[in-house]
C-alpha cells in the first residue's frame, strides 16, 4: 500500500501570500495524483488531478508540481474562500487507493 | 449534469447494520467505479471499497472485508453501501464518489455525505 505523507499538518496564511503544501509518496506514483479541497461541511471536490492538471472550475492561483515522489500544491494571493482541509490521493497503484492525513489551511 | 445523491442521516446502535444508498444521474452507468469513502469525525478521508457497475463486482478494501457489501441496482442507477456488526468507531460521514473504469483516474465527482452515528 502506498503512503502519503502530506505537511505541514496546519499553514496558518495571510490573505494576500502564498501556501505551499506538500505530499510525499512512499514508492513511485508516476503524475497520478490528485489534490482535493474539503471546506467544512462539505464533500471533497477534486482541484487538482495528474498531479498538474487543473479540474474544471478550479481558479488560476491553484497549482501543481512535482518531482519523483514530491508533490506539492501552491494556491498563490490566496482568499478567505481557500480555507480548508486539502487532501493528496494516489491513484497508480491501486486498491487501495490512497489518501494523505490532509493539511489544514486557515487564514490569519 | 453529473450527480450522485446519497440517502440521510442514520442512527444505529451497536451491532446493527445500516445501508446508505447512491443515486447516481447525468452519465453513463456502467462507465464508472462507484467508490466508498468514509471520514471519521476529525479526521481524513479512507477508502472502504468500490463496485463496478458493469458486472456488479465489488473490491473491497482489507479493513472492511467480511463487514461491508456493495450491490448495485441497475435500473434505477443507485449503488448501496451494507455495513455491518457497527461498532462506535464506524461513526463517520461515509461519501460516494465515481472515478472512470479505465486508465489512472481520480474521483470526479462525490455524493453530498451521509452521517451514521452509532449510538447505545
Amino acid at each position: 500500500e502506498i503512503v502519503l505523507t502530506q505537511s505541514p499538518a496546519t499553514l496558518s496564511v495571510s490573505p494576500g501570500e502564498t501556501a505551499t503544501l506538500s505530499c510525499r509518496a512512499s514508492q513511485s506514483v508516476g503524475s497520478h495524483l490528485a489534490w482535493y479541497q474539503q471546506r467544512v461541511g462539505q464533500a471533497p471536490k477534486v482541484l487538482i488531478y495528474s498531479a498538474t492538471t487543473k479540474a474544471t472550475g478550479t481558479p488560476d492561483r491553484f497549482s501543481g508540481s512535482w518531482s519523483g515522489t514530491e508533490f506539492t500544491l501552491t494556491i498563490s494571493s490566496l482568499q478567505s474562500e481557500d480555507s480548508a482541509v486539502y487532501y493528496c490521493q494516489q491513484y497508480r497503484n491501486w486498491p487501495p487507493w490512497t489518501f494523505g492525513q490532509g493539511t489544514k489551511v486557515e487564514i490569519k | 449534469q453529473v450527480q450522485l445523491v446519497q440517502s440521510g442521516a442514520e442512527v444505529r446502535k451497536p451491532g446493527a447494520s445500516v445501508k446508505v444508498s447512491c443515486q447516481t444521474s447525468g452519465y453513463t452507468f456502467n462507465d464508472y467505479y462507484v467508490h466508498w469513502v468514509r471520514q471519521a469525525p476529525g479526521q481524513g478521508l479512507e477508502w472502504m471499497g468500490l463496485i463496478n457497475p458493469d458486472g456488479g463486482i465489488p473490491s473491497y478494501a482489507q479493513k472492511f472485508q467480511g463487514t461491508v457489501t456493495m450491490t448495485r441496482d441497475t435500473s434505477t442507477r443507485t449503488v448501496y453501501m451494507d455495513l455491518s456488526g457497527l461498532r462506535s468507531e464506524d461513526t463517520a460521514i461515509y461519501y460516494c464518489a465515481r472515478s472512470a473504469t479505465y486508465g489512472y483516474v481520480h474521483f470526479d465527482y462525490w455524493g453530498q455525505g451521509t452521517l451514521v452515528t452509532v449510538s447505545s
